[in-house]
């Protein structure tokens, strides 16, 4: 397996609603992150985990919360949302921090 | 913030020519690496080129670095309609694995 799944493939909430992104890999990856891209934008890193830890959170507000419950899976909980938060989420993965990131296929989320 | 600037911004032409796109960026680098983007989904990763590596050939790809002018370009040759989609640039520094990208260039090929 040789990819990275991503869940929903696209997000309608509101701004009161709470959900979660599911991003997954099973090719022994160490590493994973999330970016954020706006429309015509590049993507920009919102948080690494290294080896299950957070190793880096790029200032992102708190109702963006990041999990990683085992060395597969990489979850992003989202809670009172903004409009301007809507984007899409791209999930990466790379054997360790050093090495290529292998990119999921985004959920496209709007909050309205 | 974003360190790559490519240009340019938008490029057009047709199936069987070469496209060039020119990424810059600010700061010492360990790496630079090439994606496409097509249309709103993932990104695909091209190529990688290390800061002590000047030129580097994938298939119909080439890139060039030329770290003294903090620049790197990427050459498509021959392209195909299914080239079109944006191209990023993206470097990395130091001891993390932050990935920062150029603003990318979006490449349309027509038939």
């Amino acid at each position: 397996d040789t990819e990275v799944t991503q869940t929903p493939k696209h997000l309608v909430m509101g701004m009161t609603n709470k959900k979660s992104l599911k991003c997954e890999q099973h090719m022994g990856h160490r590493a994973m992150y999330w970016y954020k891209q706006k429309a015509k934008k590049p993507p920009e890193l919102m948080f690494v985990y290294s080896y299950e830890k957070l190793s880096i959170n790029e200032s992102v507000p708190s109702r963006f919360s990041p999990e990683c419950p085992n060395s597969s899976l990489l979850n992003l909980h989202l809670h009172a949302l903004q409009p301007e938060d809507s984007a899409l989420y791209l999930c990466a993965s790379s054997q360790d921090w050093e090495k290529t990131q292998y990119f999921g296929p985004g959920t496209r989320l709007l909050v309205l | 913030s974003q360190q790559g600037e490519e240009d340019p911004q938008a490029l057009s032409i047709q199936e069987g020519e070469n496209a060039t796109m020119n990424c810059s960026y600010k700061t010492s680098i360990n790496n630079l690496q090439w994606y496409r983007q097509n249309s709103g989904r993932g990104l695909v990763h091209l190529i990688l080129i290390r800061s002590n590596e000047r030129e580097k050939h994938s298939g119909r790809l080439r890139v060039t670095l030329d770290t003294s002018k903090k620049s790197s370009s990427l050459l498509i040759t021959a392209s195909r309609a299914a080239d079109t989609a944006s191209y990023f640039c993206a470097t990395r520094s130091g001891n993390t694995g932050k990935l920062i990208f150029g603003q990318g260039t979006t490449l349309q090929v027509k038939p």
